[in-house]
């Protein structure tokens, strides 16, 4: 099916682990975002990318990683997990630079 | 980090009743954004406004870009129980990149 999907959906891992979260958009969009969804602070940009092998920060990049090495593909790497870090992850894309279209989400949880 | 000042963050209304809600900011934003999110799911995108003073409507949604630039409106008329979730504005600015900065978000309950 066309669109942007995310896997795992959802996931539960231990401090201390890496944990990579997909993302796969059809749609060959340029930008490509990850946001995390916590309670309180609605959506806050993790990391972005302008196009293939193009990534910058956003609001909240500490503990995170990036690549970028397909048009279609933005994996996020969380490579040691805190607790902290327990929450719903989107992943976005478009094509121009304002309407962005999301995923599902994935839930982690860090125990 | 910025982020919109969003009210209310929460509404419980009765179904058929008219919703309103806004979004401000200490800051002038390019492009207003509204969303909403379904419980489980990502957020979908409901209407984009791009001019200062815009009105546009999406259905029963009516969204405004407020004259200052520094606010947005969102209206939903008769509400309907499938109008539950939440609603988002989102704001960009000049030359930033693609990147969005979002409101707390406002939760509507609709009692049938």
């Amino acid at each position: 099916d066309a669109g942007i999907t995310q896997s795992p959906r959802y996931k539960i891992t231990e401090t201390g682990r890496q944990v990579t979260l997909m993302c796969h958009q059809t749609w060959s969009h340029s930008y490509m975002f990850w946001y995390r969804q916590d309670l309180g602070h609605g959506l806050r940009l993790i990391y972005y990318s302008a196009a293939a092998d193009i990534t910058d920060k956003g609001e909240v990049p500490d503990g995170y990683v990036v690549s970028r090495s397909k048009t279609e593909n933005f994996p996020l790497t969380l490579e040691s997990a805190t607790r902290s870090q327990t929450s719903v992850y989107f992943c976005a894309s478009s094509e121009n630079t304002d309407t962005q279209y999301f995923g599902p989400g994935t839930r982690l949880t860090v125990l | 980090g910025q982020q919109l000042n969003q009210s209310p963050q929460s509404m419980f209304i009765q179904e058929g009743e008219d919703v309103s809600m806004n979004c401000t900011s200490s800051s002038i934003f390019n492009t207003w954004l509204w969303y909403k999110q379904d419980p489980g799911e990502g957020p979908v995108l409901l209407i984009a406004l791009y001019k200062a003073g815009e009105l546009t409507s999406n259905g029963r949604l009516t969204a405004q870009f407020g004259i200052t630039r520094k606010d947005s409106f969102l209206n939903i008329s008769a509400s309907i129980p499938s109008d539950v979730g939440i609603y988002f504005c989102a704001g960009q600015k000049y030359n930033q990149g693609g990147k969005l900065i979002f409101g707390q978000g406002t939760e509507l309950s609709v009692k049938p």
